[in-house]
């Protein structure tokens, strides 16, 4: 079975530092698929970044970068320059190959002015 | 191009009755879902379909059922419902052209409560 686990429930970060979501999952497959996804209030769920297994590269999207661990089943998401508009949950997720998702249970960060 | 539409965005419910829920995507995505969004309990998978004709249990079924009407639309069925399924709904897809076949596309969600 795929398990992700998210360790932090709240995180709280001042504007413009920087913050680091952790992540962790467990899995017996060697292709899939990572994703970080930002749920603010509105509750849309937002694709924040995404990582192939397959890829040593970490992924980075303007402000936000991983740190891939693919031994050590590690995931993490940081945030530089936090703005406002970052306070939401955020989901960590995990897709193998048969398109199948399991999500963590989320880590809700407020950025404080 | 709306993406992932759903219908309706709220609803209240009386226990024993009976529900369902659409979802639309106008993506080409072959791929469909459905979750349940629980306070601290994150994002659980109830039922998904990998392509047209086909659908699969997800983590939590028990109580409700799926269609996948065509590859556009997968509806969620509530046949008599429990206090306990009170969540907010999300429909989902991937693949297909347009977008990264490995990325997910949400609804808006659907708040659902049954008294």
């Amino acid at each position: 079975a795929q398990t992700v686990t998210q360790s932090q429930p709240e995180m709280s970060v001042q504007e413009a530092e920087t913050v680091t979501l952790s992540c962790t999952y467990d899995t017996s497959e060697n292709n899939y698929y990572l994703f970080w996804y930002k749920q603010p209030p509105s509750r849309q769920m937002i694709l924040v970044i995404r990582q192939e297994a397959y890829k040593q590269q970490n992924a980075t999207e303007n402000r936000f970068s991983v740190n891939f661990q693919k031994a050590a089943k590690s995931f993490s998401l940081k945030i530089s320059d936090s703005q406002l508009g970052d306070t939401a949950m955020y989901f960590c997720a995990f897709m193998k190959r048969s398109n199948q998702f399991y999500f963590g249970t989320g880590t809700s960060l407020t950025v404080i002015p | 191009n709306a993406g992932v539409t759903q219908t309706p965005k709220f609803q209240v419910l009386k226990t024993g009755q009976s529900m369902t829920l659409q979802c639309a995507q106008d993506m080409n995505h072959n791929s469909m879902y459905w979750y349940r969004q629980d306070p601290g309990m994150g994002l659980r998978l109830i039922y998904y379909s990998a392509s047209e004709g086909t659908t699969d249990k997800g983590e939590v079924p028990n109580g409700y059922n799926v269609s996948r009407l065509n590859k556009r639309e997968f509806s969620l069925r509530l046949e008599s419902a429990a206090p306990s399924q009170t969540s907010v709904y999300f429909c989902a897809s991937t693949g297909g052209a347009g977008g990264p076949r490995d990325t997910q596309y949400f609804g808006p969600g659907t708040r659902l409560t049954v008294l």
